[in-house]
């Protein structure tokens, strides 16, 4: 059974990097089949995907406009984890983060992810204040 | 980015009642679309993968159905358990996004 556990500080001032970091159980980061993803959720915001990195890509990964110049989602594979950064952080970052796992398949170059985020870690509650 | 957009927002109903939530996207997403229930202090659970695939697990009073841009999630008998907002997300291409979400209430 596939587990993820979440760790990293729950309270920040503004400026600060927020730094979290997903440990995978149960698979393998390195996995061709699988795409680990940072999502959170804030009462103004709603559900708001933020990024996501798989290893069939070579680690290239996509991440969210409304993030892209501050976040970096990186993978570590001798700890089979991996952690998402985003700098610079203001009170409008303050929700609940999540990790999640995707699962899919490749065809050469291409992968696609049909199965949905089926594997989610317990999440964690990041305040920005002052 | 691709908009979902959920209706109602909110719904009460009873134990054993069917209820339906219907989600559209802004564009074509074919049945890259997903269904997740989520309580509070927990993390979402999936539902329905693909449109209309059940995730293994999960009770068959649940299904989905549609494609291309209008989707519907049906709890065919509601139990108590089942009282819970539920979102729907789009995997068609990243940025992923999600409807807003749908508060599924005690009548």
């Amino acid at each position: 059974q596939v587990q993820l556990q979440q760790s990293g500080p729950g309270l920040l001032k503004p400026s600060q990097t927020l730094s979290l970091t997903c440990a995978v159980y149960g698979d393998s980061v390195s996995s061709n089949s699988a795409a680990w993803n940072w999502i959170r959720q804030s009462p103004s915001r709603g559900f708001e995907w933020l990024g996501r990195t798989n290893y069939r890509s070579k680690w290239k990964s996509d991440y969210a406009v409304s993030v892209k110049s501050r976040i970096n989602i990186k993978p570590d594979t001798s700890k089979n984890h991996f952690s998402l950064q985003l700098d610079s952080v203001t009170p409008e970052d303050t929700a609940v983060y999540y990790c999640a796992r995707e699962v899919g398949y490749c065809s050469g170059d291409n992968c696609y992810f049909p199965y949905g985020l089926n594997v989610w870690g317990q999440g964690t509650t990041v305040t920005v204040s002052s | 980015d691709i908009q979902m957009t959920q209706s109602p927002l909110s719904l009460s109903a009873s134990v054993g009642d069917r209820v339906t939530i219907t989600c559209r996207a802004s564009q074509n997403i074919r049945n890259y679309l997903n269904w997740y229930q989520h309580k509070a202090g927990k993390a979402p659970e999936l539902l329905i993968y693909a449109a209309s695939s059940l995730q293994s697990g999960v009770p068959s009073r649940f299904s989905g159905s549609g494609s291309g841009t209008d989707f519907t999630l049906t709890v065919s008998s509601l139990q108590p358990e089942d009282f819970a907002t539920y979102y729907c997300q789009q995997s068609d291409s990243p940025p992923y996004t999600f409807g807003q979400g749908t508060k599924l209430e005690i009548k």
